[in-house]
């Protein structure tokens, strides 16, 4: 089956550090990748995503390449805000074995500190 | 667009109660879902359907109940309340695209006390 693995948290920053969140996945067929962040109190919502290999997700600084020869898609950020603290899920949608359900990580909590 | 709706924000129920959590989406999207997020748990899929007329359950169903009348509406029922069902629950819906989602849409959620 599908499964999306990332790094646990929380992942403690100070503004402008340099940031990476892990992400490794399995699936059958050849999945579409995505990152997703929530706020204190809100919903999920998309971040990036990417859908083949060595294509790169990018939204407000953050970055993610589709590697599928080490299956992973790390999130990355050069320069990170206190705005950024939230948590942020990795996840994978892939029709392989006929499964509809998309597929997400646990979650990785980031703080940043000014 | 509204997007995905949630109806109530918060709700406190005593143990044995019933109540449905309301969702609505109205981008037109086959897939809807409700999931749960307890701490350090992630979120865990508890029904989901692809289609009006069409449900079947997630990773944990158990004490709850969804039906597909029509695309927009995708209500949970909580049978009878227990305290191990206090959560944020979250409706989701997207487009499937040959079986691939594009993107998930999420709601606000509702966050759910039992006593």
């Amino acid at each position: 089956g599908n499964s999306v693995t990332q790094m646990e948290g929380p992942v403690t920053l100070s503004e402008e550090a340099f940031l990476t969140i892990n992400c490794t996945y399995t699936a059958t067929g050849y999945p579409s990748l995505f990152w997703y962040v929530q706020y204190p109190g809100e919903g999920l919502q998309l971040l990036l995503k990417a859908t083949k290999a060595d294509d790169k997700g990018s939204n407000k600084g953050f970055e993610a390449t589709y590697r599928k020869e080490t299956t992973s898609f790390h999130l990355e950020k050069g320069s990170v805000q206190v705005s950024d603290s939230a948590v942020y899920f990795c996840a994978l949608s892939d029709q392989g074995g006929g499964s509809y359900i998309p597929t997400f990580g646990r979650g990785t909590s980031l703080i940043v500190h000014p | 667009n509204a997007g995905v709706t949630q109806t109530p924000k918060f709700q406190v129920l005593k143990t044995g109660q019933s109540m449905t959590l309301q969702c609505a989406q109205d981008m037109n999207h086959e897939y809807m879902s409700w999931y749960r997020q307890d701490p350090g748990m992630g979120l865990r899929l508890i029904h989901y359907s692809v289609g009006a007329g069409i449900t079947d359950q997630g990773e944990v169903p158990n004490g709850y109940n969804v039906s597909r009348s029509t695309t927009e509406d995708f209500p949970l029922r909580l049978l009878s309340a227990a305290p191990s069902q206090t959560s944020v629950y979250f409706c989701a819906s997207s487009a499937l695209a040959g079986g691939i989602h594009n993107e998930q849409f999420f709601g606000p959620g509702t966050r759910l006390t039992v006593l």
